[in-house]
């Protein structure tokens, strides 16, 4: 079975600019969450949607937004880039909306310069 | 405010012997606990998780521990080798918080043969 995949895998940016990430779930997933890790840390958690609806949202700014499509999966538009967005931004499925195991894909690596 | 604290940047161990990971936090209402291991330039790697209704979980050569009234975690890796040399994140998640996990900021592991 395929797992979590998301694109682009590197992506660079000017400040000022939009940008949407993808993800894919694992089939059979229903739940998907978005992470950004900078270096040094732990991702930090910007997102869940289960079923379509968003079901939380982390401690970042309105200009982060998601959605979550038919098919499960999911976008990542971050809007009006600061050099701070530069990171690695990681997608995580899991059968249901609780808390429980997350399967994660490789992340895209944003860098704004 | 770092609910998930792993005060051990890193960690260096021989070939064959015991890691030991550990992992504090502060926040009574998590109740399940989770183990990722992580690669450059990869995304995070599930290996354990436990309930806040047990208090050890092993799977292979890895046990987890916990001590909920320590509000402390363990990862014992057992033999260790060369190949678990990567990043361990420890996580946590409540119920109440969906699937969010709350992640500490990583240890280094080497394991040197």
């Amino acid at each position: 079975d395929a797992g979590v995949t998301q694109s682009p895998t590197h992506l660079i940016k000017t400040r000022g600019q939009q940008v949407t990430l993808r993800c894919s779930p694992i089939s059979g997933h229903k739940s998907v969450s978005w992470y950004q890790q900078v270096l040094g840390q732990g991702p930090q958690f910007i997102f869940q949607y289960y079923e379509k609806e968003e079901r939380g949202r982390g401690n970042f700014p309105d200009r982060f937004s998601a959605r979550q499509f038919p098919n499960y999966s999911s976008e990542l538009n971050v809007n009006a880039l600061l050099l701070g967005d530069s990171a690695l931004y990681l997608c995580a499925s899991s059968t249901t909306g609780g808390p429980y195991e997350q399967y994660f894909g490789p992340g895209t690596r944003l860098t704004v310069t | 405010d770092q609910q998930v604290k792993q005060n051990s940047p890193s960690l260096s161990v021989q070939e064959g012997r015991i890691s030991i990971l550990n992992c504090d936090y502060t926040n009574s209402m998590f109740d399940y606990f989770l183990w990722y291991k992580k690669y450059p330039a990869e995304g995070p790697t599930f290996l354990i998780s436990i309930s806040s209704i047990k208090d050890k979980n092993e799977d292979g050569r890895f046990t987890v521990f916990l001590n909920k009234s320590a509000k402390h975690l363990s990862l014992h890796i057992v033999p260790s080798q060369p190949g678990d040399s990567a990043v361990y994140f420890c996580a946590a998640s409540a119920e109440e918080y969906g699937n969010k996990l709350v992640f500490g900021a990583g240890t280094i592991l080497r394991v040197k043969s």
